[in-house]
């Protein structure tokens, strides 16, 4: 069925530097979703990607959805340490607009040093 | 609204015992997950409800889980009899019918079964 694949597992930034988290998928995606969960905490939705090349913008958070739609990317500008969480892509399984079958990345855990 | 919420929050039980864990998710919202979230799996659906009805159950892992929804604003999710391998966090979330919406967290219910 429908993977969706994220990278890196892990990544250690120092407070100030910029961060990226990858997600690709072998088949074309109808929409992407990102969410973000902190230490102990649940994932709580950031946005979502819905066309082909879109960008979208949350203060230091960048979010792109690919022109053939089976990647994504986010990318935090200079991290602070409020940052620091699991980060994780969200895709219908089907690669469909199912409602269902949310299927989740392995996340990119990242921690800021001050 | 209070969001989706889950009860107990912690969990201690013995090998062999049933484990009852329970959702309410968020009113008028007609789809329910459960998820369960371990290090070396992240974050895997188990089954989802839409109107009460079990529409996905294949990330079910065995016939030791069973789930069940008997109305719009409860449902549980059993393990009977729990292994110390069924140890994980297991998150329950709800959205609405419509395209494209967010997924709604609850806090968890971290499980550990010794």
């Amino acid at each position: 069925g429908q993977q969706v694949m994220q990278i890196p597992q892990y990544q250690h930034v120092q407070e100030g530097e910029d961060f990226t988290t990858y997600c690709n998928s072998s088949t074309t995606l109808s929409n992407i979703q990102w969410y973000k969960q902190r230490p102990g905490g649940h994932p709580v939705f950031l946005i979502q990607l819905v066309k082909s090349g879109e960008v979208k913008k949350q203060k230091r958070l960048t979010f792109q959805f690919g022109e053939a739609k089976k990647n994504s990317s986010l990318h935090i500008t200079a991290t602070q340490t409020t940052d620091v969480g699991t980060y994780f892509c969200a895709a219908p399984r089907d690669g469909g607009t199912s409602y269902g079958k949310l299927t989740f990345g392995q996340g990119t855990i990242l921690t800021v040093h001050p | 609204d209070a969001g989706v919420i889950q009860s107990p929050r912690h969990e201690v039980t013995e090998m062999g015992q049933e484990v009852t864990l329970r959702c309410k998710p968020i009113s008028g919202h007609d789809y329910l997950f459960w998820y369960r979230q371990t290090m070396m799996r992240g974050l895997e659906l188990l089954i989802y409800f839409n109107n009460n009805v079990p529409i996905d159950d294949s990330g079910m892992p065995e016939d030791r889980f069973s789930a069940k929804m008997p109305n719009a604003s409860f449902s549980t999710l059993k393990i009977q009899p729990s292994e110390p391998r069924d140890s994980a966090v297991y998150f329950c979330a709800s959205r609405r019918t419509e395209v494209n919406t967010e997924a709604f967290f609850g806090q968890g219910t971290r499980l550990t079964v010794v």
